[in-house]
């Protein structure tokens, strides 16, 4: 199985600063047409997860663009801009190369 | 809009057995492959398993294979987890979600908790 670890597993940010959470996968989750498997989740507080980034680096619809997602290979990073306060939750990494699809363990996003 | 609602989620006794249902709405279910992931609470997020849109093809976690069955029925918008032999760690929230030709998970349901103790 495709191990997913996350750093830092809780981020501290102040509403109006940028915040970046690393992914990192145990294999390469780039295939031979240049397609990246890697996605970017968000579960807010009481709700169920939300799709942010796919493909490593395309947002998905009406996902604000002070979301970015870039890297490739092994290591992914996801970048907020400028962090709102709607933004709290937790971010989960995940790859869909092969099946079992695996998760990294989420990276909690509080707002100071 | 696009809505997923889960249900059949309850309290079951080890080795007991409940069959979640998923009911689709806003979109034509056959287009899509359709997973279940599950949540322990405050825990993070694993799949449990895939169908593809036709049913022909099927793939579970290895924690729960040879136990969870999942179908689906495109002409109720239903998708199913038939799951058997259930131990206490399945429990968790179970939520049903749709995925794009690019795999990524685009609408989710609200979950369905299962709770599985003597």
């Amino acid at each position: 199985d495709i191990v997913m670890t996350q750093s830092p597993l809780s981020l501290p940010v102040t509403p109006g600063e940028p915040a970046s959470i690393s992914c990192r996968s145990s294999q390469s989750l780039l295939r031979t047409d240049g397609s990246k498997y890697l996605y970017w989740y968000l579960q807010k507080p009481g709700q169920s997860p939300q799709l942010l980034i796919y493909m490593g680096s395309s947002r998905a619809s009406g996902v604000p663009d002070r979301f970015s997602g870039s890297g490739s290979g092994t290591d992914f990073t996801l970048k907020i801009s400028r962090v709102e306060a709607e933004d709290l939750g937790v971010y989960y990494c995940m790859q869909g190369l092969q099946t079992p699809y695996t998760f990294g363990p989420g990276t909690k996003l509080e707002i100071k | 809009e696009v809505q997923l609602v889960e249900s059949g989620g309850g309290s079951v006794q080890p080795g007991g057995s409940l069959r979640l249902s998923c009911v689709a709405s806003g979109f034509t279910l056959s287009d899509f492959w359709m997973h279940w992931v599950r949540q322990v609470p405050g825990k993070g997020l694993v799949w449990v398993s895939h169908i593809k849109p036709d049913g022909t093809i099927t793939a579970y976690a290895d924690s729960v294979k040879g136990r969870f069955t999942i179908s689906r029925d495109n002409a109720k918008n239903t998708l199913y987890l038939q799951m058997d032999s259930l131990r206490a760690e399945d429990t968790a929230v179970y939520y049903c979600t749709r995925a794009q030709a690019s795999i990524e998970f685009d609408d989710w349901g609200q979950g369905t908790p299962v709770t599985v103790s003597s």
